[in-house]
């Protein structure tokens, strides 16, 4: 069974930091291109990080590039979203999700509040 | 990286047809062949229900098609069911790597 599982979220001060992990099992991680995908409270989805499937490529959205960095382990079926000078817009569900190019599975995602 | 519009909301009794329209540019929507489709129910992740602009998942009902003209794509529910009550998304490839949602649309069943 394909799985995908957040961690790494919760409640952080403006200006702090958080790193995002997600934890891959039932499909050969090494082969896909995997996302970050963020949903704020009571708003739509917003694509937010991509990064290949050997890690040499990444790309961001305007909203979080400088900020956020996506990485990966491919010996341990992890991917990671380093979260650095965080925003109180910040404040979402992150959704981790392999790309092919479209977005499934998906993880259940984790949550991250920013907030003093 | 402009999001995707769409419709706020679409609603239909059961058994009518809707569809959702999903408006980029020559960039996006346009330029590429990579447009998906997500339901998401309240408090649950996006579900994949249609890829490559009009390509079906395995286990996703067939009353669900999609379908695209130059910078619009259209998610079309034939036949609505009390079940299909929920947000839908769409979602374009940008270039570069890049990826773009759309606005979001609430499909309420009356």
């Amino acid at each position: 069974e394909v799985q995908l599982v957040e961690s790494g979220g919760g409640l952080v001060q403006p200006g702090g930091s958080l790193r995002l992990s997600c934890a891959v099992s039932g499909f050969t991680f090494t082969s896909y291109e995997m996302n970050w995908v963020r949903q704020a409270p009571g708003k739509g989805l917003e694509w937010v990080s991509s990064i290949s499937s050997s890690g040499s490529t990444m790309s961001y959205a305007d909203s979080v590039k400088g900020r956020f960095t996506i990485s990966r382990d491919n010996a341990k079926n992890s991917l990671f979203l380093q979260m650095n000078s965080l925003r109180v817009e910040d404040t979402a569900v992150y959704y981790c999700a392999r790309n092919n190019p479209f977005f499934d599975p998906w993880g259940q995602g984790t949550l991250v509040t920013v907030s003093s | 990286q402009s999001a995707l519009t769409q419709p706020r909301s679409v609603s239909g009794s059961p058994g009518q047809s809707i569809t959702i329209s999903c408006t980029g540019t020559s960039s996006d929507v346009g330029g590429y062949n990579f447009v998906s489709w997500y339901q998401q129910h309240p408090g649950k992740a996006p579900k994949l229900i249609i890829y490559d602009v009009s390509k079906r998942p395995s286990g996703v009902p067939d009353h669900f098609s999609g379908s695209k003209s130059g910078n619009t794509a259209s998610l079309t529910i034939s036949g609505l069911q009390a079940e299909d009550e929920a947000d839908y998304y769409c979602c374009s490839y940008a270039g570069s790597s890049l990826y773009v949602f759309g606005t979001g649309t609430e499909v309420t069943v009356l």
